[in-house]
């Protein structure tokens, strides 16, 4: 059985930094491209960043909103998705889902809430 | 980028009652479109890839058709279960963008 299992969020102040994990089983984790998707509250998805895998480079994109404050990374060996977070503005506040692939999001974690506020 | 006009914003409609959610892309996306049903406070669920194949599991009253920048996704017979938020989402290039979600209620 799939399990993908996000940590990492919580309230934060303007301007700081987060990390996100996500914790996956029940596949090969060096096979598949990973990404994060956000949801603000009350709004609709919005997709964050990709990074795919290994056999493909390992190569990651960014949409704009996030370019230059956000870094995807993943450990092959632990079977872990990360997502740095810094520079936190207001409007990253959101549930960020972790979703393995990199188009067609098959399997998604349960999401953690990020809250940017003072 | 590629745009994602999804319409309608919300629908009301009764149980047993065929609907139709449509989904506009700004340029040729070719069959690159997928749907996603996401119920209050869950992560959405893939119904549909590549614009027309429903998902192993997913009941056949759901369905969806088009290619290039139209496409439409239905629902025959609602089922209670069905009322839900419903989004199209695009895997052609990169950024990823979805439609902006078809809230569907109970009449």
């Amino acid at each position: 059985e799939v399990q993908m299992v996000e940590s990492g969020g919580g309230l934060v102040q303007p301007g700081r930094s987060l990390r996100l994990s996500c914790i996956v089983s029940g596949f090969t984790f060096g096979d598949y491209a990973m990404s994060w998707v956000r949801q603000a509250p009350g709004k609709g998805l919005e997709w964050v960043t990709s990074i795919r895998s290994n056999s493909y480079g390992g190569t990651t994109e960014y949409a704009a909103s996030v370019k230059g404050r956000f870094t995807i990374s993943r450990d092959d060996f632990k079977s872990i998705a990360f997502l740095q977070m810094n520079s936190l503005k207001s409007e990253d506040t959101g549930v960020y889902f972790c979703v393995r692939g990199s188009g067609t999001y098959r399997y998604w974690g349960q999401g953690t809430l990020v809250t940017v506020s003072s | 980028d590629i745009q994602m006009t999804q319409s309608p914003s919300s629908l009301s409609a009764s149980v047993g009652d065929r609907v139709t959610i449509t989904c506009q892309a700004s340029q040729d996306i070719s069959k690159s479109l997928n749907w996603y049903q996401q119920r209050p406070g869950k992560a959405p669920k893939i119904l549909i890839h590549d614009a027309s194949n429903l998902e192993t599991g997913v009941p056949s009253r759901f369905s969806g058709s088009g290619s290039g920048t139209h496409f439409t996704f239905t629902i025959d017979s609602l089922q209670p279960e069905d009322f839900a938020t419903y989004y199209c989402q695009h895997y052609d290039n990169f950024p990823r963008t979805f439609g902006q979600g078809t809230n569907l209620e109970i009449k």
